[in-house]
């Protein structure tokens, strides 16, 4: 069965630093990976995903993840963070088999202070 | 295009009554998902469909959940009874699939903050 793990309920950055956002993934198959966003009382909003080719994906906003297989990672990251990125951020997966079936991590709590 | 539309918003209602919430995809889309999001339990896949069709319901609850959807623009989720436990923000999203066979991003509603007295 697939599985998605985020192991940080919330993360802590200054305005301007950078920040990552951690995800593993457990899939039998090639995954297909997302990371969405929300933000109070919204839905979620799609950011970035990977399919195949390039490890780095760059999506909205200025945030990028890289696809690590060896270690099964899809770390969500930004160079410089913005007071308005606090939000609500989930990394998702789905594989070929059942493509549509995309499956959501706990979701992990972006503060970035002024 | 106006988004996917959820309705109601909020609805507060006696355990042991029955709930319909409602849902419209963007027009062209032909998936639909229903998910429901807690504290304890974070965001589940309840169903999807594809062309109207279910192709997944394993994570429906149990049988007091059903969802359906007549046609390509309107999908119901009904709870009957509900209970104090079904109390959550139930979202609807709709995808384009795409030529490679996977689903594109998904588009979500604001949501139906269901609650359970």
């Amino acid at each position: 069965a697939q599985s998605v793990a985020q192991p940080e309920d919330q993360v802590n950055v200054a305005e301007g630093n950078p920040l990552t956002v951690k995800c593993t993934y457990s899939v039998s198959g090639n995954p297909y990976l997302f990371w969405y966003v929300q933000y109070p009382n919204r839905g979620l909003q799609f950011l970035l995903k990977y399919i195949t080719g390039d490890n780095l994906v760059k999506g909205s906003y200025g945030f990028e993840a890289e696809f690590n297989k060896s270690q099964t990672s899809f770390h969500l990251k930004k160079p410089s963070a913005l007071v308005s990125d606090s939000a609500l951020y989930f990394c998702a997966v789905s594989v070929y088999s059942s493509a549509s079936k995309i499956i959501f991590g706990s979701g992990t709590r972006l503060s970035i202070r002024p | 295009d106006a988004g996917v539309i959820q309705s109601p918003r909020h609805e507060v209602t006696e355990m042991g009554q029955e709930v319909t919430l409602r849902c419209k995809p963007i027009s062209g889309h032909d998936y639909l998902f229903w998910y429901r999001q807690t504290m304890m339990r974070g965001l589940e896949l309840l169903i999807y469909f594809n062309n109207n069709v279910p192709i997944d319901d394993s994570g429906m609850p149990e049988d007091r959940f059903s969802a359906k959807m007549p046609n390509a623009s309107f999908s119901t989720l009904k709870i009957q009874p509900s209970e104090p436990r079904d109390s959550a923000v139930y979202f609807c999203a709709s995808s384009l699939g795409t030529a490679g066979g996977e689903t594109g991003e998904l588009f979500f509603g604001e949501g139906s903050r269901l609650t359970v007295l």
